[in-house]
């Protein structure tokens, strides 16, 4: 089983900031395999990127997604309020078919 | 816009069986597989199973023994029912569509595109 490894666990920023968030996996994955979704309190996760750095649809240019084998990032450019939340990355594999990483919370500084 | 309503009791006594159901509406679950995932504070988000509207369905292996998914395209349903409940399976349970885009002969860019508000269940005497 690949697991997923985000870091940081939190990241404390203001508004306008640029937020990186890591995700890495155990071995080198697909990136086509490869999705990141925000999750804010009492919801549910949101899909924001698929395939590591297409966006979904409806969502803002301020966030995108990079990375190839084993390292992926999602990088917010500019912080909204709306922003603050827990972001997840998923990966389709092989048993179990989809695992998610354990989330990285962004919150206000 | 594709929607997902869980619904299900709240409360589920332990070595009960939970069952819980997915009504989608705004779109048919034909041609689609639907994935049922779970949220817990000790473990995350886990992904629990997925089913095609065919009723073809993959298991977590965590959780093979003791889940079944089932869908029902007449009334555009789906359907998950775990056994021998414990306290562990405590959770938010969401269901959620699974999207891919196909490039030539294979399929890429896996994701859960559409998802329900979740549904709490509480494990529990």
């Amino acid at each position: 089983e690949i697991v997923l490894t985000q870091s940081p666990g939190t990241l404390s920023l203001s508004p306008g900031e640029r937020a990186t968030l890591s995700c890495r996996a155990s071995q080198s994955i697909t990136a086509g395999y490869l999705a990141w979704y925000q999750q804010k309190p009492g919801q549910a996760p949101r899909l924001l990127i698929y395939s590591a750095s297409s966006r979904a649809t409806g969502i803002p240019d301020r966030f995108s997604g990079s990375g190839s084998g084993a390292d992926f990032t999602l990088t917010i450019s500019r912080l909204e309020p709306e922003d603050f939340a827990v972001y997840y990355c998923q990966l389709f594999g092989s048993s179990p078919l989809f695992t998610f990483g354990p989330g990285t919370k962004v919150d206000v500084k | 816009q594709v929607q997902l309503q869980e619904s299900g009791p709240g409360l589920v006594r332990p070595s009960d069986t939970l069952s819980l159901t997915c009504t989608v509406s705004g779109g048919s679950i034909n041609g689609y597989y639907w994935s049922w995932i779970r949220q817990s504070g000790g473990r995350g988000l886990q992904w629990m199973g997925r089913i095609y509207s065919s009723g073809t369905t993959h298991y977590n292996p965590a959780l093979s023994s003791r889940l079944t998914l089932s869908a029902d395209t007449s009334k555009n349903q789906l359907s998950l029912t775990l056994s021998s409940a414990t306290a562990a399976d405590t959770a938010v349970y969401y269901c959620a569509r699974m999207g891919a885009t196909k490039v030539e002969d294979s399929w890429t860019g896996l994701r859960h595109d559409f998802w329900g508000h979740g549904t709490l269940v509480t494990v529990s005497s």
